[in-house]
């Protein structure tokens, strides 16, 4: 069985840094590309960031370029998002979602975590 | 960016009755594979998405089959042949055919 567990997540002040783990278990972690998406307070859901399963590229929304890094650890089967420089706009559930295959583009997102809350406030 | 229209934003169901919703990109989302990059995603109150159809009109693993996707190129439609308690939430279509990947803002679907 899938399961996909989001941790980490806490109140931080603007400016501050936060890390976001992903534990992934019932499945071969490496053979696939791993993303995260987050949800504002009563909005919708919006793309953040996605990495490949070997690691080997990374993509970024616009809003959270050259301040967010995903990275993963294969061996420990963990996806993580490295938040740096955090505005209150950052604010949100985040939730790391399983894809169907090695790459990111022309595929889909099957399996989700539970979410973690980031809460960006002085 | 490719962004991604739903219509309407919120839909009020009467059980057993059918329901529509539609989805428009800005840009197409066919590719030169022959595949088309639209799933659909529903949310249910308190949980984390789940996915519902994939490439247009494929259902995902244990999806029922009251839910059907269909369209092409740029307009697309979920429809939910009889609408059950079950299925109130908000659903979303996306894209992956490009980066950023993008979803539609929602629609939300209630029972009356």
């Amino acid at each position: 069985e899938v399961q996909l567990l989001d941790s980490g997540g806490g109140l931080v002040q603007p400016g501050g840094s936060l890390t976001l783990s992903c534990a992934a278990s019932g499945f071969a972690f490496s053979s696939y590309a791993m993303t995260w998406v987050r949800q504002a307070p009563g909005r919708g859901l919006e793309w953040v960031s996605a990495i490949t399963g070997s690691g080997g590229s990374t993509y970024y929304a616009d809003s959270v370029k050259g301040r967010f890094a995903i990275s993963r650890d294969n061996p420990k089967n963990t996806l993580y998002l490295q938040m740096n420089s955090l505005r209150a706009e950052d604010t949100a559930v985040y939730y790391c979602a399983k894809g169907e295959m090695t790459t990111v583009t022309r595929a889909y997102f099957d399996f989700w975590g539970q979410g973690a809350l980031v809460t960006v406030s002085s | 960016d490719i962004v991604m229209t739903q219509t309407p934003l919120s839909l009020s169901v009467t059980p057993g009755q059918p329901a529509s919703i539609s989805c428009r990109s800005s840009q197409s989302l066919l590719h030169s594979d022959g595949k088309t990059y639209l799933y659909w995603y529903l949310q249910k109150p308190g949980q984390s998405p789940q996915l519902l159809i994939y490439e247009v009109s494929s259902r995902f693993s244990g999806v029922p089959d009251r839910f059907s996707g269909s369209g092409s190129g740029t307009d697309f439609t979920l429809k939910i042949s009889r609408v059950e308690a079950e299925d109130v939430g908000v659903y979303y279509c996306m894209q992956t055919i490009h980066l950023p990947l993008t979803f539609g803002g929602g629609t939300k679907v209630e029972i009356k």
